[in-house]
């Protein structure tokens, strides 16, 4: 089972348009991470979020952080060709018994932005 | 920035064979390294938890006897691929963990690609 559910899988639209990723999860994180990851190539952080209800802007980029710490969003503003790549959300959790975190991952979201 | 290295960035083998892919933190510390596994438009899946120095923490599922994990410094970190077969081939990547960060600070290595013929 996915611990982390994210949304939508495939992304394909115009540059220009708005769009909104999604990343659910019934379980409470410490944290929240988002990826970018291009092809061939290892994950690049995004952004942190710590505090429920929290919400970073980095340029055209939207993070927020759900008051209860179970959810995700990524909303990006006039998407350009460049933001195209695979986006992962990353939820920092702690084993019950465990002195060691980790991180899961979602699945990611596919974006290609078309000029 | 905090940057990850591995070597090789992609190698081909020949079925039976092992290889040995490493990873290393070029400026600082790293406790803890963390090797994953990606197919092909699929996310990260972690393989191991590695800290400097102990036995590394297997997911389930994952062949210790087959992934042989060695964190022997503060810097490296190395997998070992035994009797690599077709269906090992994937993009493996390693992230590690600053000595005085938070623990979910990982920084990633760009990945090596792995192709068992």
């Amino acid at each position: 089972t996915q611990l982390l559910e994210q949304s939508p899988q495939f992304l394909s639209i115009q540059e220009g348009e708005n769009l909104t990723v999604y990343c659910n999860s019934s379980s409470v994180f410490s944290s929240l991470q988002w990826y970018r990851q291009e092809p061939g190539e290892g994950p690049v952080l995004l952004v942190t979020v710590v505090t429920g209800g929290e919400v970073k802007k980095l340029k055209r980029l939207t993070f927020q952080f759900g008051d209860a710490r179970k959810d995700s969003s990524l909303h990006i503003t006039a998407a350009q060709p460049g933001d195209t790549g695979l986006y992962l959300c990353a939820g920092e959790w702690q084993d019950r018994g465990s002195t060691l975190g980790r991180l899961y991952f979602g699945r990611g979201t596919q974006l290609t932005v078309w000029p | 920035g905090a940057v990850v290295s591995q070597h090789p960035s992609w190698v081909i083998c020949k079925s039976g064979t092992s290889v040995k892919i490493e990873c290393r933190s070029l400026d600082f510390q790293a406790t803890t390294m963390f090797w994953y596994r990606q197919f092909p438009k699929q996310s990260l899946m972690l393989m191991a938890t590695s800290n400097e120095g102990s036995k590394a923490t297997y997911e389930q599922g994952v062949e210790k006897d087959k992934f042989l994990i060695n964190h022997a410094s503060l810097t490296l970190s190395t997998l070992t691929v035994t009797s690599a077969h077709p269906e090992d081939s994937s993009f493996y990547i390693c992230s590690a963990r600053e000595a005085s960060g938070r623990w979910s600070e990982q920084y990633f290595g760009p990945g090596t690609r792995l192709t068992v013929t």
